[in-house]
């Protein structure tokens, strides 16, 4: 696609429930992060993923966050058992092979609210 | 590891004045830098970027940084602010492109407030 797409664009949920972000990068764009933004914080770094080279998961805070991306494409970031903490933004970016010429190209986020 | 400082959480200006917001880095070789505007409800978007080369780099909408070796840091200028401008900044380091997938380290950013 033409830009990196992130949904749901809002999530509320409640504490202990599962949730699954969707993030679809920009086609060709090999490489895609996951970082989160929470209120007043910078972004943190969760997990990238680079072609079909192991996932760099160094980020995750706890093993209840888990990544996936198939067929070097869609990725989704699980969050199980979800905590009043876990809310925050939660940004998608891609880019070509390595940062390339401008870096990352980020999405929009998905905002995820528990209650 | 590599970090990144921005010392002025929020900063208010009023529209036509100048801008600058500082951007202090630590990093062990040398640094791929970007500064990037991220808007209410909104992703971030990339304003600007240091590779190599000329250490005063333009970018969009008005804006330019410096990159001072000697001082680590990047600090971003506008001679004239438009009320526009009122966003959150961050600055980002990162290694030099090798060709693999390489994550950028971000500040905490910084909120510009533009008064009229």
């Amino acid at each position: 696609g033409a830009g990196v797409s992130q949904s749901p664009s809002n999530k509320v949920t409640e504490k202990g429930k599962d949730v699954e972000l969707r993030c679809d990068p920009i086609s060709g764009h090999t490489a895609l992060y996951w970082y989160r933004q929470s209120l007043g914080q910078g972004l943190e770094f969760l997990i990238y993923f680079q072609g079909n080279s192991a996932p760099d998961k160094s980020g995750l805070p706890s093993d209840r966050f888990s990544a996936e991306r198939t067929g070097g494409s869609v990725s989704t970031l699980t969050i199980q058992r979800t905590q009043q903490e876990d809310s925050a933004v939660y940004l998608c970016a891609s880019s070509p092979k390595g940062l390339g010429s401008n870096g990352y190209t980020f999405g929009s986020g998905t905002r995820l609210t528990v209650v | 590891a590599q970090s990144v400082t921005q010392p002025d959480i929020h900063i208010t200006v009023s529209e036509g004045a100048s801008l600058e917001l500082r951007c202090n880095y630590s990093y062990g070789a040398t640094p791929y830098l970007f500064w990037y505007v991220q808007s209410p409800g909104q992703g971030l978007q990339l304003l600007l970027k240091y590779f190599s080369g000329d250490t005063l780099v333009q970018g969009i909408k008005g804006f330019e940084a410096e990159f001072k070796r000697s001082q680590s840091s990047f600090n971003l200028r506008k001679p004239s602010v438009h009320w526009s401008d009122a966003a959150e900044y961050f600055c980002a380091v990162g290694p030099i492109n090798t060709g693999t997938a390489s994550k950028l380290t971000f500040g905490t950013g910084t909120r510009l407030q533009v008064t009229l």
